[in-house]
This record gives C-alpha cells, sequence and structure tokens, in this order.
C-alpha cells in the first residue's frame, strides 16, 4: 500500500488567494483526520469524517475552512481566503476503527 | 476528557546511553496508549501501542513502553539510543469509546555522538 497520500507537499501564496490541499486516505480505512501543525500550537485536530461523513469540525479555526470528502479515497481542505496566520503545516490521516493513525508526509503551507 | 502531558519538551542522551521519553494520561475507563515519532519534514510515525495484555509492550526500531495504571503512565525506551533516533515524539491516548486520539505536545529527543 502506497499510504496516505497528500499534494501538494508544498504550497506558497499570497493573502486572500484560495488554498485547496488534498488527501488520498489508505484503502479499507473508514476514519479520515485533518491536523494543523505549527510550533506554537503543535498539533491541532481540524476535522475528522467518519465513512465519508463530518463527524466533528469543531477544530475547524474559522469559516474560511471548509473540508469535503466526496468518497472513501478523497478529501480535501479548503481555505478561502487564505491568511498569513494560516501558515502551518497541514497533515491527513487515516484509519481502521480502533487502530493506530497512519499519517501523510503533510503539506505546507505558506501564506505570505 | 482525554488528555495526554509530556513534561519534557526536550530530552538528551549520549548514544549508546538508555532513553526515555515521559508520558503521562488522564482518560475514563481503560486507555488505548500510542506513541508516534516525527522525523523532520515528515509525517508522524506509529511505533507502538498498549490495548490490552502484558504491561509492556515492544515496537519499531527497538523502542517499548511501560504502561503503569497507578501513574497513569505510559514511558517511552530503548536500552540503547542512537543518533539516528533524534527526532520529535508525541504520545497519545484515546478511550475505549471515542476513535479519536488525544495527542501531547511532543518531545524533541536529541542523541548525541
Amino acid at each position: 500500500d502506497a499510504g496516505v497520500i497528500q499534494s501538494p507537499r508544498h504550497e506558497v501564496t499570497e493573502m486572500g488567494q484560495e488554498v485547496t490541499l488534498r488527501c488520498k486516505p489508505i484503502s479499507g480505512h473508514d476514519y479520515l483526520f485533518w491536523y494543523r501543525q505549527t510550533m506554537m500550537r503543535g498539533l491541532e485536530l481540524l476535522i475528522y469524517f467518519n465513512n465519508n461523513v463530518p463527524i466533528d469540525d469543531s477544530g475547524m479555526p474559522e469559516d474560511r475552512f471548509s473540508a469535503k470528502m466526496p468518497n472513501a479515497s478523497f478529501s480535501t481542505l479548503k481555505i478561502q481566503p487564505s491568511e498569513p496566520r494560516d501558515s502551518a503545516v497541514y497533515f491527513c490521516a487515516s484509519t481502521r476503527q480502533a487502530g493506530e493513525l497512519f499519517f501523510g508526509e503533510g503539506s505546507r503551507l505558506t501564506v505570505l | 476528557a482525554q488528555s495526554v502531558a509530556q513534561p519534557e519538551d526536550q530530552v538528551n542522551v549520549a548514544e549508546g546511553n538508555p532513553l526515555t521519553v515521559k508520558c503521562t494520561y488522564s482518560v475514563s475507563g481503560n486507555p488505548y496508549l500510542f506513541w508516534y515519532v516525527q522525523y523532520p519534514n515528515r509525517g508522524l510515525q506509529f511505533l507502538l501501542k498498549y490495548i490490552t495484555g502484558d504491561n509492556l509492550v515492544k515496537g519499531s526500531y527497538g523502542f517499548e513502553a511501560e504502561f503503569n495504571k497507578s501513574q497513569t503512565s505510559f514511558h517511552l525506551k530503548k536500552p540503547s539510543a542512537l543518533v539516528s533516533d533524534s527526532a520529535l515524539y508525541f504520545c497519545a491516548v484515546r478511550d475505549m469509546v471515542s476513535y479519536i486520539p488525544t495527542f501531547g505536545r511532543g518531545t524533541s529527543l536529541i542523541v548525541h555522538p
């Protein structure tokens, strides 16, 4: 298995632009998580899905953030409009029921 | 609510010496406990987990962790550290009902040659 695949690995954009991050979870996994990692706040859970349905989005910082999972093999995290304080590494992770999480390599976002 | 504490931001150890990275937790009921490692510019990688059974859990790369219910701890250990073990280590806990783990802030392990 190729593991959790995220794209892009790096994104540099200007304030106000729309950013879309993509994730392909491991086949057969029924939970998908989006995390954000910064030096100041560590690892933050933004939202998670179970069987493609969003379960808890209380970690999404603002309405500028949205996430979708149209099918079991694809999820997106969108920021519109982006701001410099959104600069961080965004991780996608998946798991099957009670198991450990499998993380992607992350998408490093820089908003200028 | 569940929580994890990693009391040390950084642990320094000489190569060849034993290492310990500390973790304490709080959870309702029996815990599921995990350790992950993150190398620079990489995602978190699973090292080991405790669900039930023996209190000493063995994992990848020679790491092990000891579950101590009375002290609510799950410290990560390795008998002989390698320079390549230098990385950021995360402890995580979840209860038996929620599938959502809570992560600690992470501990930076630095192994000196």
